[in-house]
């Protein structure tokens, strides 16, 4: 089955701690995205990677870091110089057109 | 930069059309306008996509005006499982720039029995 795959599903942080949130795609998709939602809030975008080895900030980038070293995966680290990190994470591919595939999504709590 | 703006909320009943319209008074010409929707703790899922005039698929029809400045989701008949978040999203193929993707604060409808 082809798809997008995140982990955890739940997560916990404690204060001054990095966390990495996995994301793998098998669409063969070149774009891939990372998406911040707070509660009864919209989607904000964190980062994007329009192609391996390349990405871009989005608007709220501050405290978080990407790689993209495989097409397939594109893993999110969640900061300590995050001060405000608990908030629904989701991954997203695409092929291009606008049509994103998002995964489950990872939901991040801090202890 | 192609902001989107929605209504925040919107309620129906089961059986009625709902048409959920979106403003993008700032569109491309290269740019499509997508539709997604979201259920609660899960990711948006794409419904729609179109350019221009009408697309119609299974669960949606799209209407674009001429001049493209906004776009009008319609779910036909609709169910107390058409109860979430639908959100536009408007951009060009692959996003030659990550301040083009906005997908906004979408419209929460919901549907009556």
């Amino acid at each position: 089955d082809g798809g997008i795959t995140q982990s955890p599903k739940y997560l916990f942080r404690k204060e001054g701690q990095n966390v990495t949130l996995s994301c793998e795609q098998n669409l063969n998709h070149d774009a891939m995205y990372w998406y911040r939602q707070d509660p009864g809030q919209g989607l904000r975008l964190i980062y994007y990677s329009q192609i391996v080895n390349d990405f871009q900030k989005g608007d709220i980038a501050e405290g978080y870091s990407v790689s993209r070293e495989k097409k397939e995966s594109f893993p999110l680290t969640v900061t300590s110089a995050q001060k405000n990190p608990t908030a629904f994470y989701l991954c997203a591919s695409s092929i291009g057109v606008g049509d994103q595939y998002f995964g489950p999504g990872t939901r991040l709590l801090v202890l | 930069l192609a902001k989107t703006t929605q209504p925040i909320s919107m309620d129906s009943y089961e059986g009625q059309e709902v048409n959920i319209t979106c403003s993008h008074n700032n569109i491309a010409t290269n740019d499509y306008i997508t539709w997604y929707q979201q259920f609660p703790s899960q990711g948006p899922r794409f419904i729609i996509q179109g350019y221009k005039t009408k697309v119609t698929n299974e669960v949606a029809s799209l209407f674009i005006p001429a001049d493209r400045k906004s776009s009008t989701l319609s779910l036909p008949r609709v169910s107390l499982s058409d109860t979430a978040v639908y959100y536009c999203l408007v951009g060009d193929g692959l996003y030659s720039s990550a301040s083009k993707i906005i997908f906004g604060s979408g419209t929460r409808l919901s549907i009556r029995p």
